[in-house]
C-alpha cells in the first residue's frame, strides 16, 4: 500500500519569503502521479501542482515549483514570494496510474500561515 | 475550469435520521466520482469510489450499509448516510474525473459538513 508522509504539521512564513513543504512517499509503482492540494479555510481543495513519475523535469506553476526526487521518494514543494492567500493547509497526494486505480492517497497535511 | 459542486453545504440532523448529500459536475460529465471524509483538523479519506451505472467500490473499514451511494448519471452521484449517530458528524468532500480527458485530475466540490444531534 502506498503511504505519504508529511512530516511538518505546521510552518509560517513572513509575507514575501520563501517557503519549502516536505513529502515523502512510499510506494513499489513505477508509474504514478503527485500532486500538492491546497486547502483555505473555505476546506475546498484547490490543486496546486502536480508531477508525473516519468517526467524527470520539475513542475512549477508560477510562484509553485516542486523538487521531485524519484529515487528518494521526495516530493518537496516551494512556495515563492508567499502571499497571505497563501496561508492554508496543504496536502501532498500519490495516485497509482496503473491497474486502473485512480485513488488518491492524502498526506496528514500542513498548515501554513503567511505573516504580514 | 471544471466545476463540482455539493449539496447541501451544511446539514444539521436528529440521530437515527438519513441525510442524502449530493454531488454533481457541472460542465463535464464523470463516470467515475470520488466520496471522501475528513474529520477537524485530519486529512482526507476516501470512503468510496463512485461508478456511473454500477455499484460503488468501498475502502476497508467503511461500510456499505451505512454509507448508500448512487451514481445514476454521468453528472451525479449521491451520498446516502442512513441511520446517523453522531460519530457519523464530519466534513463530506466529493470529487470528480472528467471522462471526456485523459487527465487522471480530480476536481473537488466544496465539501458538505453534517451535524448529527
Amino acid at each position: 500500500a502506498q503511504t505519504v508522509t508529511q512530516s511538518q504539521p505546521e510552518m509560517s512564513v513572513q509575507e514575501a519569503e520563501t517557503v519549502t513543504l516536505s513529502c515523502t512517499y512510499d510506494t513499489s509503482e513505477n508509474n504514478y502521479y503527485l500532486f500538492w492540494y491546497k486547502q483555505p479555510p473555505s476546506r475546498q481543495m484547490i490543486l496546486v501542482i502536480r508531477q508525473e513519475a516519468y517526467k524527470q523535469q520539475n513542475a512549477t506553476e508560477n510562484r509553485f515549483s516542486v523538487n521531485f526526487q524519484k529515487a528518494a521518494k521526495s516530493f518537496s514543494l516551494k512556495i515563492s514570494d508567499s502571499q497571505l492567500g497563501d496561508t492554508a493547509m496543504y496536502f501532498c497526494a500519490f495516485m497509482k496510474t496503473m491497474g486502473g486505480s485512480e485513488k488518491l492517497v492524502f498526506g496528514k497535511g500542513m498548515k501554513l500561515t503567511v505573516n504580514p | 475550469g471544471a466545476v463540482v459542486s455539493q449539496h447541501p453545504s451544511w446539514v444539521i440532523c436528529k440521530s437515527g435520521t438519513s441525510v442524502k448529500i449530493e454531488c454533481r459536475s457541472l460542465d463535464f460529465q464523470a463516470t467515475t466520482m470520488f466520496w471522501y471524509r475528513q474529520f477537524p483538523k485530519q486529512s482526507l479519506m476516501l470512503m468510496a469510489t463512485s461508478n456511473e451505472g454500477s455499484k460503488a467500490t468501498y475502502e476497508q473499514g467503511v461500510e456499505k450499509d451505512k454509507f448508500l451511494i448512487n451514481h445514476a448519471s454521468l453528472t451525479l452521484s449521491t451520498l446516502t448516510v442512513t441511520s446517523a449517530h453522531p460519530e457519523d458528524s464530519s466534513f463530506y468532500i466529493c470529487s470528480a474525473r472528467d471522462s471526456g480527458t485523459n487527465s487522471y485530475e480530480q476536481y473537488f466540490g466544496p465539501g458538505t459538513r453534517l451535524t448529527v444531534t
